[in-house]
Formats: C-alpha cells, structure tokens, sequence
C-alpha cells in the first residue's frame, strides 16, 4: 500500500512569489492535514480537510491556504511569500476525521526554501 | 492554553542502557495521547498512542509509554536503547471532542552513543 506522497520535495522561490503544494493520501484515507515545521517554531499545524471540507484551521496568516480534491488529494498554497515561509511543509492523512482516535502518516515532506 | 512540553531538548544515553523521553502536558478532559519519530529528512513515523485502559502503552521497535493522570506526563521509555533509536522525537496530544485538533510538543532529540 503507497504511503503518504507529497510534491515537489524540495523547491526553491523567491520572495513575492507564490507556491503550491501536492500530498496524495494513502488509498481511502479522507483526512488530510498540513503541518510547517521548522527549527524555531516546531510542529505547528496549518490546516484539516475531510471531505474537501475544511475541518479545523491554525494561526497562520491568509496568505496560507487549501483545498481538497473529491479524490482526498490536497493542495496548499502560499502567497507573496517571506523569508520566514522557508520550512519543511508536511502533510498527514488519517482513515477519519479528527474526532477518531487513529493516528497520523505523514509525507517525507516539502522543503521550501524562499531566498 | 493548551500545550504539551517536552523539557528536554536532547537526550543523550549509551547503546544498552535504558531510555526515558519525557512528556506533559496541559489539556482539559482524557486527552489521547501520541509518540512519533522523525528521522533525518523523513516525514513523522506513528510509534504508539494512548486511549484508554492500561497505563503502559507498548508500541513499535520496543518503545513503550507510561501514562500518569496525576502527573499529566506520558514518558517514552525503552529498557535498552540501539544507536538506530537516534532520531528527533515528538510527543502529542489530542483533546477529545469533534473539533479538536492534534498539538505537539517541540521535540527531543534522542542520540545513542556506541
């Protein structure tokens, strides 16, 4: 069974620039979530969607966005990027939404580099 | 707020000897309870969780938990460490309710020495 596919895996862009990101789930999975990670800040959670609805949504400004497809694919997006967007951007999906106790796969992640 | 801290940003411990990663956390209710790894350039692997029940969780490559209500801690032990357990360990917490939303800790990096 494929596992979690997230890409592009490493993408460079420059500030102002906009950037989007893909992550498959794994076959019959419905929930997706986004999480940034980096070295200061950690874990920190961007967003959920269940059935191309969006469940639950963290503190990140407007320029962070997302979508879910009817096939559970999700994409995010980013505008007018910063310096400070550079992280490793990972996606998780889960069997339900986040009411079950069930745990998360993550993606090996995208690394985003803004110069 | 709630949160969950993991006060140690490294850990250190010499293959054979046993391992503890500690975790609290401040949540209202029975929150379930989560250990994850993350080896270098990999997404978060699930190691085990914590529902209800027992308060030792045992989960993959010989980790276990213990949970304590009255301490609000679930420490992450293993009784004796291999130097491939080195990897950056993240403890999580998710509040029971239709709208919650996972939280985890900052991390710890476990490093095995030969």
């Amino acid at each position: 069974k494929a596992g979690v596919t997230q890409t592009p895996r490493y993408l460079i862009k420059t500030r102002g620039q906009q950037v989007t990101l893909s992550c498959s789930p794994i076959s019959g999975h419905r929930s997706v979530s986004w999480y940034q990670q980096t070295p200061g800040q950690g874990l920190q959670f961007l967003f959920e969607y269940f059935s191309e609805t969006q469940r639950n949504k963290g503190n990140f400004p407007g320029r962070f966005s997302g979508r879910q497809f009817s096939n559970s694919r999700s994409e995010m997006n980013v505008s007018t990027l910063e310096l400070g967007d550079s992280a490793l951007y990972l996606c998780a999906s889960s069997l339900t939404k986040n009411s079950d106790t069930g745990e998360l796969f993550f993606g090996e992640g995208s690394r985003l580099t803004v110069l | 707020a709630q949160s969950v801290a993991q006060p140690e940003d490294q850990v250190n411990v010499a293959e054979g000897n046993p391992l503890t990663v500690k975790c609290t956390y401040s949540v209202s209710g029975n929150p379930y309870l989560f250990w994850y790894v993350q080896y270098p350039n990999r997404g978060l692997q699930f190691l085990l969780k914590y529902i209800t029940g027992d308060n030792l969780v045992k989960g993959s490559y010989g980790f276990e938990a213990e949970f304590n209500k009255s301490q609000t801690s679930f420490h992450l032990k293993k009784p004796s460490a291999l130097v491939s357990d080195s990897a950056l360990y993240f403890c999580a917490v998710r509040p029971r309710g239709s709208a919650s939303k996972i939280i985890f800790g900052s991390g710890t990096r476990l490093s095995i020495r030969p």
